[in-house]
Parts: structure tokens; sequence; C-alpha cells
């Protein structure tokens, strides 16, 4: 069964600094797999996903994520945050075949300082 | 495009009531929808996958009778959760995939429902 592991609850950089969410995911093949952001009381926003190729993916608002086969990781990372991106990041799995149903991680609170 | 909306917002209902929730899609058509729950400060849960037409399939231990789900159109599900108590106040999320991406149907959230019942 697929599977997602957000190693971290909460972390917490200053405004300006680089930030790096981690995530781990349990599959038995090549998964997709995806960043969402949610805003208090909000849905989810799409910040990037992975398919296939190039295993360095671009996604809004300045993040991008690596996907490592090897580790079964797909880390998260901004070089500068703003206070803006305060916010729950969540990161996804999901299978190729079947209903094509998502994993969510327990997802990762971030809090920017001033 | 992808825009999915959810209606109401928020409700808040006496115990034993019955709410009604709606998802939309927008500017696309959805074959499938998916159902979430989310509990304050943790992860979405998948509580049953809608598709048109059809009945809806449930993870485990999602009460069937408790949640039920109505996808009778292409832009339209809904999630009424019958005979509310206490314990089902959440937020609810529902998800859309359109049908006319030829590959993997990336899902598309709505804004969330927050039910709170007393």
């Amino acid at each position: 069964a697929q599977s997602v592991t957000q190693p971290d609850i909460h972390i917490t950089v200053s405004e300006g600094a680089s930030l790096e969410l981690r995530c781990n995911y349990s599959y038995g093949a090549t998964p997709y797999l995806f960043w969402y952001v949610q805003s208090p009381g909000q849905g989810l926003q799409l910040l990037l996903k992975y398919f296939s190729g190039d295993t360095l993916v671009q996604g809004i608002k300045g993040f991008e994520a690596e996907f490592k086969r090897s580790q079964s990781s797909f880390n998260l990372r901004k070089p500068s945050v703003h206070w803006s991106d305060a916010a729950e990041y969540f990161c996804a799995v999901g299978a190729r075949q079947g209903a094509q149903k998502l994993v969510f991680g327990q997802g990762t609170r971030l809090t920017i300082n001033p | 495009g992808a825009v999915v909306s959810q209606h109401p917002s928020r409700v808040i209902c006496k115990s034993g009531t019955s709410v009604k929730i709606e998802c939309r899609s927008l500017d696309f058509q959805a074959t499938t929808m998916f159902w979430y729950r989310q509990f304050p400060k943790q992860s979405l849960m998948l509580m049953a996958t809608s598709n048109e037409g059809s009945k809806a399939t449930y993870e485990q231990g999602v009460e069937k009778d408790k949640f039920l789900i109505n996808h009778a159109s292409l832009t339209l599900s809904t999630l009424t959760v019958t005979s509310a108590h206490p314990e089902d106040s959440s937020f609810y999320i529902c998800s859309a995939r359109d049908r006319a991406s030829s590959s993997y149907n990336e899902q598309f959230f709505g804004p969330g429902t927050r039910l709170t019942v007393l």
C-alpha cells in the first residue's frame, strides 16, 4: 500500500532563509508525486507535481522539488521564503493504476519569523 | 480553469439532523470526484470515490449509510451527513478529475466545508 511520511510536523524559518520540507514515500513502483499548500480554513493548492522525466521539478511561487528514487524522497525546497509562505504543506503520492487515489502525508506546518 | 466549488463553506447544525454538502466542477466535466475529511491540524483522509452515474466506493471504516454520496451529473457530487453528531464535526474537502485530460488525471480541490454539529 502507498504511504507518505513527512517527518517534520512544524518548521520555523526566518524570512529570506532557505527552506526544505522532507517527504518520503512508500510505493511498489514509481508513483506520481505532488506537493500541495493549504492556508488556514482553505482548500488545497497544487505547488508542483512529478510524473516522469526530469527529477527536478519547478512549481509555482518559487518552489521546486527533487525526486530521488534511491531515497524514496520528494523534498520541497525554496531558496528564500516570504512571510506569505506560512501555511500547511502536504506531500501526496498517487497510484498510476486503478482509481489513481491520492494518499497524503501528515503535513508540515511552516511558520515564518520576521 | 479547473475550478471546483463547494457549498456551503460553513454550516452549523443540531445533533440528529442531516446536512448536504455540494461539490461542483465549474469549468470542466468530472467523471470522478473524491471526498476527504480533515480533522484539525491533521492530514486529509479519503472517505470515498464518487463516479458519475454509479455508486460511490467507500474507504475502509467509512460508514456509507451515514455519509451518502450522490454523483448525478458530470459537474455535481453531493455528500450528505445523515443524523449528524458532534463527532462528525470536521472540515470536508472534495476534489474532481477532469475527464478531458488524456494523461494522469490530476485532482482539483474545492475550498472545503466546515461542519460543526452542536
